[in-house]
């Protein structure tokens, strides 16, 4: 079963560095790119890393992305209060021939 | 700047059709592809399909069934129609473009406007 594997939820404190990890296997993330979208609760997602490591116009420097055969991960430094959200990674799938997003981790700044 | 808004009824009852509509603004839609996608309350996002502006459809296998997705380039706005709604059907439904580009010989595709998102709840 094709799948996108994410850790339900995470934490840190202001300035820390976090990473966000997601497993996938060969058919999605090991032949496709990866991206990553950032939902505040109550709206709707924002895309934040497309194409394993690219940020959209807008989108600060802490974050950063990478990928390693069947896993990507989403890296967010200098932690701040408002990077509270759920991130979520996403790829294409080709045996499903259709897109697949990860279960989403929630990430908390204590 | 593209903005997309969809728009639809909030309450549907079980069994029946619900229809979405997203309407865009800012930009042409006989470029890109669209998509929709939906959240159950408390859920992650599950993708439900998409179209290009030519009308060819490209739908999640658990929807194939009784997912429409079209588009209305004469309107700007393409559309979701779902037969046969159950109470698993309520969610949040987002729609979204799909940018595509060959990136050093890989095909990157990535959803960069979103809709507001419409609540759906299906109840009798």
């Amino acid at each position: 079963q094709s799948v996108l594997t994410q850790s339900p939820s995470t934490s840190g404190t202001p300035g820390q560095r976090v990473a966000i990890s997601c497993s996938g296997s060969s058919s999605n993330i090991g032949r496709n790119t990866v991206n990553w979208y950032q939902q505040v609760p109550g709206t709707a997602p924002k895309l934040l890393i497309y194409n394993n490591n690219q940020r959209p116009s807008g989108v600060p420097d802490r974050f950063s992305g990478s990928k390693s055969g069947t896993s990507a991960s989403l890296a967010i430094s200098g932690l701040r209060s408002e990077d509270e959200a759920d991130y979520y990674c996403e790829a294409w799938d080709d045996s499903l021939n259709g897109r697949l997003f990860g279960g989403g981790t929630k990430l908390t700044v204590l | 700047q593209v903005q997309l808004e969809d728009s639809g009824p909030g309450l549907v009852k079980p069994s029946e059709t619900l229809v979405l509509t997203c309407n865009v603004s800012g930009d042409s839609i006989s470029t890109y592809f669209w998509n929709w996608v939906r959240q159950p309350p408390g859920k992650g996002l599950e993708w439900i399909g998409s179209v290009y502006y030519s009308g060819s459809t490209n739908y999640k296998d658990s929807f194939r069934s009784r997912v429409t997705i079209s588009v209305d380039t004469s309107k700007n706005q393409f559309s979701l129609t779902m037969n046969s709604v159950t109470a698993a059907d309520t969610a949040v439904y987002y729609c979204a473009r799909e940018r595509r580009r060959m990136i050093r010989g890989d095909l990157s595709i990535w959803l960069d406007s979103w809709g507001q998102g419409t609540l759906v709840t299906v109840s009798s």
